[in-house]
């Protein structure tokens, strides 16, 4: 069963902020939200996480609902190579649980 | 963050013939890694769970006979597929755990039977 639910593309101009919805409604407490990326051929690439808080780093922000029934991943200055195809993950933070990727937004980043 | 690679990152062989996928951690030990693939269009999909000493566990409908991994040291594991046939080149993707639970992911073996 899918744990999270994503759009199935997005697309955003170069230099403008991608906002990047999932829904994970049936999020258990001891699950974070994960967040991943997979440029064409190449491995996924960790993005950041998050429990219930709100994250930022060098790469994005994490914005989570008070309920944590949804998240929102944002670039704030996206760049064509942001162009990738982003997973959001719903994982329970600890005893090395596998990653269950869905099928991902498709995000087009233009000029 | 921690370094995944892996080895091949191409490899086309001959129907019947088996090949040899390496993962390693190349700056941390993992107890844990695992074992993707990924077909053209699609999401990665988890094969096994491979823990270090220990047999691997399977996800269902994968053979277990047919995917061949070992995980003899704390910084290697590998994926061996015998018998390949045409429908199982796809793209096949490690990642690795550290000791605090965060997962890299290596660069895939892109693996062609003809």
């Amino acid at each position: 069963d899918a744990k999270t639910t994503q759009p199935t593309s997005m697309d955003c101009a170069e230099g403008r902020a991608a906002n990047l919805p999932c829904n994970h409604s049936t999020i258990s407490g001891n699950e974070y939200v994960y967040w991943y990326r997979q440029i064409h051929s190449q491995g996924p690439q960790y993005i950041i996480h998050g429990l219930k808080n709100n994250e930022t780093n060098e790469m994005a922000s994490l914005i989570i609902t008070e309920d944590r029934k949804s998240s929102t991943l944002i670039l704030p200055h996206a760049t064509l190579r942001d162009t990738a195809v982003y997973y959001c993950i719903v994982r329970v933070g600890y005893n090395n649980n596998d990653m269950r990727f869905g099928a991902g937004t498709r995000l087009t980043v233009k000029p | 963050g921690a370094v995944v690679s892996q080895h091949p990152s191409r490899v086309i062989c001959k129907s019947g013939t088996s090949v040899k996928i390496e993962c390693r951690s190349l700056d941390f030990q993992a107890t844990t890694m695992f074992w993707y693939r990924q077909f053209p269009k699609q999401s990665l999909m988890l094969m096994a769970t491979s823990n270090e000493g220990s047999k691997a566990t399977y996800e269902q409908g994968v053979e277990k006979d047919k995917f061949l991994i070992n995980h003899a040291s704390l910084t290697l594991s590998t994926l061996t597929v015998t018998s390949a046939h045409p429908e199982d080149s796809s793209f096949y993707i490690c990642s690795a755990s550290t000791l605090s639970n965060e997962q890299f992911f290596g660069p895939g073996t892109r693996l062609t039977v003809l």
